[in-house]
């Protein structure tokens, strides 16, 4: 039973255009939501969370949506450089836990 | 060094034999996490490790899986008679603790079972 799913496994965008990732969960217990992004050969790096008593985090060009009645968020990148290419996990966990649940990753390409 | 420390990078053995992977954390951080991930796959939990406390290791797969986390430390991460369905790449992570941290991950290991 998949709790986190990115049905996305691929998306492409234009160079200074928005990429939009998606990302779904299944339970209601989730309160803390998380963006990484990995390149080949390295390991995820942190790029932005979210508070479920939040809908809405920015830093910088990174923004992220909590939809919390749709069970829903997204990453919005403007403007999307070439270097934002790479893979794309969003992860979930509730207060009082460790566990973290990953997404299965989408992987982000910018066209130059 | 400032990040998660993981060794080997990359480890091809045969099939049957014992492996071991090594995991050195950030300085300071209390709480330690192994994941696997296999080709397609978002990231699996397999263990943690938080301070003094019992380790939770429900997310071993088998008892072929163990893992120790010594002097609150390094971690290191044994594979007995390992298995082709073994081959993934295993990230170790670390973090302050585990009330909404976000976790700092080495570059993993690249384990290949022939």
């Amino acid at each position: 039973d998949q709790q986190v799913k990115q049905n996305s496994p691929s998306l492409s965008v234009q160079e200074g255009r928005i990429s939009i990732l998606n990302c779904d969960y299944t339970n209601s217990m989730f309160d803390y939501f998380l963006w990484y992004k990995k390149y080949p050969a390295e390991g995820p790096t942190f790029l932005i969370s979210i508070s479920s008593i939040k809908d809405k985090n920015e830093d910088g060009r990174f923004t992220v949506f909590l939809n919390k009645s749709a069970k829903h968020l997204s990453l919005h990148i403007v403007p999307s450089q070439p270097g934002d290419s790479a893979v794309y996990f969003c992860a979930a966990s509730h207060s009082g836990t460790y566990k973290y649940i990953f997404g299965t990753g989408t992987r982000l390409k910018v066209l130059a | 060094g400032a990040g998660v420390s993981q060794s080997p990078s990359n480890k091809v053995t045969e099939k049957g034999k014992d492996v071991e992977l090594r995991c050195d954390p950030i300085s300071g951080h209390t709480a330690l996490y192994w994941y696997r991930q296999s080709l397609g796959q978002g990231l699996e939990f397999l263990i943690y490790f938080q301070g003094n406390s019992a380790p939770d290791k429900s997310g071993l797969p088998s008892d072929r899986f163990s893992a120790e986390r010594t002097g609150g430390s390094v971690s290191t991460l044994t594979i007995q008679r390992t298995q082709q369905e073994d081959s993934a790449v295993y990230l170790c992570a670390s973090s302050l603790d585990f009330s909404n941290q976000p976790q700092h991950f080495g570059d993993g290991t690249r384990l290949s079972i022939l």
